[in-house]
């Protein structure tokens, strides 16, 4: 597609839920990477991929957060039984490869843990 | 672990004048890029310029364009001829060989008509 897409563009749910966030990366683009940015804060990275590989995943907080990518292309974040720390806008970003370095971004996901 | 600083949470402006919006970094790294990304209420991150460590010269952008200090490592912003439209959350980034890139807490640029 012309850009990057993220759905939902808002979600609201409640603590102990399973969320899936979606990203469709621009078209071509090998790397994707996820961010987190919570209200007034900056963006803290959770994953990026390469491909269909995740080589750092550093930046997950728990093991209730997971990611996956397929066909080089579409990539899903699961937050799994919710909490009230994870509201916060998710952005999906993705670049022709690594080595460019310059990332284009979707609107983000905001997330709302009741 | 990089690290990038913006000392100025909120900075603001008059139309049509000029502003510069501070970063650091921190690194051992000697090969890398820096960025100055945009973030309107829209959300959509925007990327503003972007200067790669290797190039002695100063990344213009019509009118944005950067002081990169690499021994100081530092990498400021300015914004000439400042406009409504530039009103913001302005993000400076750094990506090494991690390939990920590690932003700065942002400031928030106000332009006054």
């Amino acid at each position: 597609g012309a850009g990057v897409s993220q759905s939902p563009s808002n979600k609201v749910t409640e603590k102990g839920k399973d969320v899936e966030l979606r990203c469709d990366p621009i078209s071509g683009h090998t790397a994707l990477y996820w961010y987190r940015q919570r209200l007034g804060q900056g963006l803290e990275f959770l994953i990026y991929f390469q491909g269909n590989s995740a080589p750092d995943k550093s930046g997950l907080p728990s093991d209730r957060f997971s990611a996956e990518r397929t066909g080089e292309s579409v990539s899903t974040l699961t937050i799994q039984r919710t909490q009230q720390e994870d509201s916060a806008v998710y952005l999906c970003a993705s670049s022709r490869s690594t080595y460019t370095g310059e990332l284009f971004f979707g609107e983000g996901s905001r997330l709302t843990v009741l | 672990a990089q690290t990038v600083t913006q000392s100025q949470p909120e900075m603001s402006v008059q139309e049509a004048e000029t502003v510069t919006l501070s970063c650091t970094y921190d690194t051992s790294e000697s090969d890398y890029y820096l960025f100055w990304y945009k973030q309107p209420p829209s959300r959509q991150m925007i990327l503003v310029i972007r200067q790669e460590a290797y190039k002695q010269q100063n990344a213009t952008e019509n009118r944005f364009s950067v002081n990169f200090q690499k021994a100081a490592k530092s990498f400021s912003l300015k914004i000439s001829d400042s406009q409504l439209g530039d009103a913001a959350m302005y993000f400076c980034a750094y990506r090494g060989s991690n390939y990920k890139l590690t932003f700065g807490k942002g400031t928030l640029l106000t332009v006054n008509p």
